[in-house]
Order: structure tokens, then C-alpha cells, then sequence
């Protein structure tokens, strides 16, 4: 069964920092890329980041380019997010999700989620 | 970006269809492949696919839900629709970097 495990999230200032971790089991972790997706509360959907699966292609979203990077370790089934300048429009539950392939298309696996507030 | 303009709900009785439009601001068709995808998220838990490339059923997807469209303009149905299947909608395109529409919520009449 695939499983997809964050943690990581929780209060903190803004211009802080923050790394959120997400674990994957029940599948080959190193053949997919992944994603982080977050959902402000009460909002919609916002794709954040992708990365391929042996980390040669990375994308972000323009809202977080230049402060958020994505990152995995193949050997130990883990996705990363290391936010950084977080601002208060950062608020939100973050997803990790798998796609198949190169660029991100359709997400057919979803954690469940870990949240972030960012607040003074 | 592509943006994607969903209605923000819909209201439906059980047993009849419901169906959920997406419209997209630039064509998300690509060599015959529509970019468009459809989840479905109830409170408190994850999306969950439903749909992928425009009309393509996910795993353990019952039949009653389908998808159809293209370039710029797509549908999800629901029929019949079932009281579990009360929840809000979003469509996904991947043609470019990812955007979701807003979300229709589907409610009771």
C-alpha cells in the first residue's frame, strides 16, 4: 500500500525558517517524482514544487521561488522542504503527492498533509 | 499561468446527475492528450483522483464518475449521484506548471 507521510510542519515567525519531511512506503520511491501541494485553510489547491525522480528536474511555483527549496533522499524514502522567509500567506496544510514521470502531471497519491502557521 | 474557472458550488438531489465545468484560460490540450484532471476532496481528508488526462477513470473509481472536454473547456459528471459523493470538486491541469481551479463544492437541493 503506497503511504505517503508528512511531518515537519507547526508555528513559527515569519522570515523564519522551516523543513517539512515526508516519508514514502509501499512503493520504489526512487522511480517517481513528487510534489509538495498545500491548501491555506478554508482555500483551495496551490501546487508548490516538483521533483523528478533521481532529482535532475526541479520546479516551483512563482509564490515561492527563491525561498522554498525541494530536495529527496532516494536511500532513506524521503521528500523535503526547506522553507525559508516564511510570510504569513505561507499558512497552510502542506501535501506531498506522487506523479509519474518527468514534469508533474496527475497526482494519484496524497498524504495527509502537515500544517504550517506562520504567525507572530 | 493557466488559470482554471470552476463554479464555486452546485446544488443536486441524490439519484440525478450532476455535472461539474472547468474552464481553462488557454487550450490544455497537447497531441491529442488532454491535460485536465479531476479530484475530489471531502473535509478533513487529502484530494483524491478521480480523473486523468480529460476522460481516463483512476483505480477503485466507480463508474459513475466520467470526464469529457477539450482545450479549454471540461466536464466532470456525477450519475447518479449518491450521498457519499458530497464533496468539493477541483479540476488540475498539467499542460504547464500545475494549477487547480477553485473548487465546486456539491451540495444538496
Amino acid at each position: 500500500e503506497v503511504q505517503l507521510v508528512e511531518s515537519g510542519g507547526g508555528l513559527v515567525q515569519p522570515g523564519r525558517s522551516l523543513k517539512l519531511s515526508c516519508l514514502a512506503s509501499g512503493f520504489t520511491f526512487s522511480n517517481y517524482g513528487m510534489n509538495w501541494i498545500r491548501q491555506a485553510p478554508g482555500k483551495g489547491l496551490e501546487w508548490v514544487a516538483s521533483i523528478s525522480s533521481s532529482s535532475s528536474y526541479i520546479y516551483y511555483a512563482d509564490t515561492v521561488k527563491g525561498r522554498f527549496t525541494i530536495s529527496r533522499d532516494n536511500a532513506k524514502n524521503t521528500l523535503y522542504l526547506q522553507m525559508t522567509s516564511l510570510r504569513s500567506e505561507d499558512t497552510a496544510l502542506y501535501y506531498c503527492a506522487r506523479h509519474r514521470g518527468v514534469a508533474p502531471n496527475w497526482f494519484a497519491y496524497w498524504g495527509q498533509g502537515t500544517l504550517v502557521t506562520v504567525s507572530s | 499561468d493557466i488559470v482554471l474557472t470552476q463554479s464555486p458550488a452546485l446544488a443536486v438531489s441524490l439519484e440525478q446527475r450532476a455535472t461539474i465545468s472547468c474552464k481553462t484560460s488557454q487550450n490544455v490540450d497537447n497531441y491529442g492528450i488532454s491535460y485536465m484532471h479531476w479530484y475530489q476532496q471531502k473535509p478533513g481528508q487529502q484530494p483524491k483522483l478521480l480523473i486523468y488526462e480529460g476522460s481516463n477513470l483512476a483505480s477503485g473509481i466507480p463508474a459513475r464518475f466520467s470526464g469529457s472536454g477539450s482545450g479549454t473547456d471540461f466536464t466532470l459528471t456525477i450519475d447518479p449521484v449518491e450521498a457519499d459523493d458530497i464533496a468539493t470538486y477541483y479540476c488540475q491541469q498539467s499542460k504547464d506548471y500545475p494549477t487547480f481551479g477553485g473548487g465546486t463544492k456539491l451540495e444538496l437541493k
